[in-house]
């Protein structure tokens, strides 16, 4: 089927590399942030999320980090896998808001 | 427990035709948000209902148009197709909507316009 991936930025990684995916947020009133992850064909994985409050939220090989004063939030994901090739998405919002999406980075990781 | 469903997975439609697009949500899940994705402008919010309200709506024409069932599954339609309609529309669910609990995504449905 046709790709998400296209026209977006890529980071290209070999595996076993650790990767870092990056994302300008918009709303500074915005408290809630979420990364998700979607590959070919499918709807986007929850993949960890974070509250304005903290600055850094780990995971299983995932760790969020956030910037408050640049609106600056980041992927870091630990020794990079083929089966994390993706495209993935920040999103931001709070309290009933709806989510708003970033444009996504293509993550391809090579063996 | 099932995940989020949306049905037909695949749809080619002519200008001009207009299409209704169904999507299931999780067992338990009130709040359902529908999503048009498209290469060029990525994930772009349609609207959210709840409880069988429209709640939250984005900055589509009004040839869009949803509604949601006393059960919670959403229908959205599309009238009046255009050739800029193509796209993935994904439906998300989740308890309450908004932040407070996590959106889940169903696989999408892949709409062609022709």
């Amino acid at each position: 089927g046709e790709s998400v991936g296209l026209h977006l930025p890529t980071l290209s990684v070999q595996e076993g590399d650790n990767s870092i995916i990056n994302c300008a947020y918009s709303n500074s009133a915005s408290d809630y942030f979420i990364w998700y992850k979607q590959e070919s064909g499918k709807g986007p994985q929850f993949i960890i999320d974070i509250r304005s409050n903290m600055d850094k939220r780990q995971g299983q090989r995932v760790t969020v980090l956030l910037n408050k004063t640049v609106k600056h939030l980041s992927l870091q994901i630990a020794a990079t896998q083929p089966g994390d090739s993706a495209v993935y998405f920040c999103a931001e919002g709070s309290g009933y808001s709806t989510l708003t999406f970033g444009k996504g980075t293509m993550l391809l990781v090579s063996p | 427990k099932a995940g989020v469903t949306q049905t037909p997975r695949y749809l080619i439609k002519t200008r001009g035709q207009q299409v209704t697009l169904s999507c299931s949500p999780i067992s338990g899940h009130r709040s359902v948000s529908w999503y048009q994705q498209t290469p060029g402008q990525g994930l772009q919010f349609l609207f959210e209902y709840f409880s069988e309200t429209q709640r939250n709506k984005g900055n589509f024409p009004g040839r869009f148009s949803g509604r949601q069932f006393s059960n919670s599954r959403s229908e959205m339609n599309v009238s009046t197709l255009e050739l800029g309609d193509s796209a993935l529309y994904l439906c998300a669910s989740s308890r309450e909507g908004g932040t407070i609990y996590e959106q889940y995504f169903g696989p999408g449905t892949r709409l062609t316009v022709t």
